[in-house]
């Protein structure tokens, strides 16, 4: 059964520090990988997206990494601002995804950020 | 250029009633998603509408429908509510036809609330 897991469930971190958020999956094959991010209440925006072959991607403060081998990624967030404070959602796309399958979405991890 | 819309943005509703919810795509957009996420869980597919037609089903009872209309825009409808129904939904939308790609880049709108007493 394709999964995604994401860990851990909830962070509470100060101000300007650093946090890796973690996701594992099981969705074979696949095409791409997105991490999304959650205000509450809001809908998921697309922070960024990989490709099976890709090991990296940033988007300013926020990098991805995939290890397509161990079929982990994690989203790191360097020198976290209050604004971070949101679920963060990894998405695995399925290889026939445009032909009528379904995105395999994490439970996703609830980031806290405190002054 | 604007975003996904959706209405109503809070709904409350008694057991056994239905409910309607609506979403308009991303001029251009000609697929549309529900995901249903309720509190503290992930979210989960409900449906697939591309170009007017259904593609694609989650794994939810048939009290859960929905149509899209020849404007792209779609509705959700519930019936015969239950109190496990009361989560957010959320509609998306995203290139499809000929232009759909398999990127899962879907764009979402703000969600409606729906509370059911």
């Amino acid at each position: 059964k394709n999964q995604v897991e994401q860990s851990p469930q909830s962070l509470i971190i100060l101000e300007g520090k650093n946090c890796t958020l973690q996701c594992n999956y099981t969705v074979s094959p696949f095409s791409n990988l997105r991490w999304y991010k959650q205000d509450t209440g809001r809908g998921p925006v697309s922070l960024t997206i990989m490709t099976f072959s890709e090991n990296t991607k940033s988007n300013g403060r926020y990098t991805a990494t995939l290890d397509a081998d161990t079929k982990q990624s994690s989203l790191h967030i360097t020198a976290s601002q209050l604004s971070d404070s949101a679920s963060y959602i990894c998405v695995v796309i399925p290889q026939f995804y445009n032909q009528g399958g379904k995105l395999i979405f994490g439970q996703g991890t609830e980031l806290s950020v405190k002054p | 250029e604007a975003g996904v819309t959706q209405s109503p943005t809070h709904l409350i509703k008694t057991r056994g009633q239905q409910a309607t919810l609506r979403c308009s795509p991303i001029s251009g957009h000609t697929s549309v998603y529900w995901y249903q996420q309720a509190l503290g869980l992930g979210l989960q597919f409900l449906l697939w509408y591309d170009e007017g037609e259904e593609r694609n089903r989650g794994n939810f009872p048939p009290r859960f429908s929905g149509r899209q209309f020849p404007n792209y825009s779609s509705e959700l409808n519930v019936n015969a509510l239950e109190l496990e129904d009361s989560a957010l939904y959320l509609c998306a939308s995203s290139y499809g036809g000929p232009r759909i790609s398999n990127t899962g880049e879907l764009f979402f709108g703000e969600g409606s609330r729906l509370t059911v007493l």
